[in-house]
C-alpha cells in the first residue's frame, strides 16, 4: 500500500492527451513538492518532472505537471508510441521523514 | 558524464547479509545526498535510505530501519548499502540514485543491481 494513490493504468491513442493522478495528504504533498519519474520497460527510472512543474533538458513539452493541495496530476499531450512506460509520482512525507512515492501508472498507447 | 554503477547483489538465504556498492563518477560525489531505492519484481519503486554528502546524517524507510546501514567513503566516491537480517521481501533490484541538492529529488539513477532472498 503506497503512501501517495495512483491509478493503476492509462491508456490512450496517438496525439491524445491523457492524465495521471497522485493523490496525498497534508504531511507529503500537501507540504512539499511533487516529483515525477518515467520507467520504461527494463530500465532505471529517469526524472520527468521536478518541483511540481519543472522539467528537466531534453525532456520534451508534451510532459507537464501540476500540484494543487494535495494532489499532483502528470499530463502528456500527443502521445507517442515511445510513451509507453510506468510513471511514478514521490514527495517527500514529514511525518516520515523520508521519501514517498506513489504505486505507479502503467501507460499504454494502443 | 554522471555515471552511477551499482555492484554487489546476488542471491542470499534469509537472515543472512550482503553489502551493495554504488561506484560514482562524472561529478562532485562528495557535495551531493545520496540515495537507495529498490523495486521488488514486477512492484513499483521504494525509498529505502539517504544519507547526506557528509555521511553524517542519514535516514531509512521503516521497513528497513534496524536492519540496513547506508554509508559512504568521499575518498573512493562510493555509495554502500549493508543489509542485514535479509528478509524474503527484500528481494528486489537495488538502485543507488544522486540527490539535487536541498531538493527532495534525484536527476541520476544506476543502472541497478538484483538482491535475491532465497533459501
Amino acid at each position: 500500500q503506497s503512501v501517495l494513490t495512483q491509478p493503476p493504468s492509462v491508456s490512450g491513442t496517438p496525439g491524445q492527451r491523457v492524465t495521471i493522478s497522485c493523490s496525498g495528504s497534508s504531511s507529503n504533498i500537501g507540504s512539499n513538492t511533487v516529483n515525477w519519474y518515467q520507467q520504461l520497460p527494463g530500465t532505471a527510472p529517469k526524472l520527468l518532472i521536478y518541483t511540481n512543474n519543472q522539467r528537466p533538458s531534453g525532456v520534451p513539452d508534451r510532459f507537464s505537471g501540476s500540484k494543487s493541495g494535495t494532489s499532483a496530476s502528470l499530463a502528456i499531450t500527443g502521445l507517442q508510441a515511445e510513451d509507453e512506460a510506468d510513471y511514478y509520482c514521490q514527495s517527500y512525507d514529514n511525518s516520515l521523514s523520508g521519501w514517498v512515492f506513489g504505486g505507479g501508472t502503467k501507460l499504454t498507447v494502443l | 558524464q554522471v555515471q552511477l554503477v551499482e555492484s554487489g547483489g546476488g542471491v542470499v538465504q534469509p537472515g543472512g547479509s550482503l553489502r551493495l556498492s554504488c561506484a560514482a563518477s562524472g561529478f562532485t560525489f562528495s557535495s551531493y545526498g545520496m540515495h537507495w531505492v529498490r523495486q521488488a519484481p514486477g512492484k513499483g519503486l521504494e525509498w529505502v535510505a539517504f544519507i547526506h554528502y557528509d555521511g553524517i546524517h542519514k535516514y531509512y524507510a521503516d521497513s528497513v530501519k534496524g536492519r540496513f546501514t547506508i554509508s559512504r567513503d568521499n575518498s573512493k566516491n562510493t555509495l554502500y548499502l549493508q543489509m542485514n537480517s535479509l528478509r524474503a521481501e527484500d528481494t528486489a533490484v537495488y538502485y543507488c540514485a544522486k540527490e539535487v541538492t536541498g531538493s527532495y529529488y534525484v536527476d541520476y539513477w544506476g543502472q541497478g543491481t538484483l538482491v535475491t532472498v532465497s533459501s
